[in-house]
């Protein structure tokens, strides 16, 4: 059974639509996280969900929205997406907001 | 500002040879530290971890990091390399006992390995 699971693993699009990434993990944590990896693969964390409360709010635009409906779940929502949105977008998920994390295989999203 | 660096963005090592990928950081306090790897394609895998104690880790694929205080650094050595271990390797840290963090990434070390 996979830990961390993500889909789509693929998503192109348009710019100026909206999409959504879902993300389950099955390992009982109460944290979970969205990173992003640019291109040139540099990983940084957008936000963090513990027991469905949001922890963590990086600088990211307000197109961007995380909903956690359990704490199994952790969603992400963008709204008008741009060209610079593509990336891989990763979901992870703790036993303790801190420690080491398990990540999901990552959405690649492509903005055309 | 807290920060993690791996100061080798791209190293060859032939099979058989070992291996080591640096990895500094700067933190107030001595952080949780991580080395992650990840295969083209693909997720990121933790390699190994140091919270406290021992300062050489054990970790999965034959891989051990060496933590050094003194220099800020937590190394990530391996004794003979193979050709699967082609990918990139990510160093990460996270502030001790804080409520609200979340990892720090490194830019990265890109390992290829030549036959």
């Amino acid at each position: 059974d996979t830990a961390v699971s993500q889909t789509p693993k693929y998503l192109v699009t348009q710019m100026g639509n909206d999409k959504s990434i879902k993300c389950e993990q099955n390992l009982g944590h109460d944290t979970m996280y969205w990173y992003k990896q640019d291109s040139k693969k540099f990983l940084k964390i957008m936000f963090s969900y513990n027991n469905k409360e949001l922890i963590i709010n990086e600088t990211v635009p307000n197109r961007f929205s995380p909903k956690s409906p359990d704490k199994a779940h952790l969603n992400l929502h963008i709204n008008s997406l741009e060209l610079g949105d593509s990336a891989v977008y990763f979901c992870a998920s703790s036993q303790q907001q801190g420690r080491g994390a398990f990540f999901g295989q990552g959405t690649r999203l492509t903005v055309v | 500002a807290q920060s993690v660096t791996q100061p080798d963005i791209h190293i060859t090592v032939s099979e058989g040879a070992s291996l080591e990928l640096r990895c500094n950081y700067s933190y107030g306090a001595t952080p949780y530290l991580f080395w992650y790897v990840q295969s083209p394609g693909q997720g990121l895998q933790l390699l190994l971890k140091y919270f406290s104690g021992d300062t050489l880790v054990q970790g999965i694929k034959g891989f051990e990091a060496e933590f050094k205080r003194s220099q800020s650094s937590f190394n990530l050595r391996k004794p003979s390399v193979h050709w699967s271990d082609a990918a990139e390797y990510f160093c990460a840290a996270t502030p001790p006992r804080q409520a609200g963090t979340a990892l720090i990434f490194g830019k990265g070390t890109t390992l290829s390995v030549s036959s």
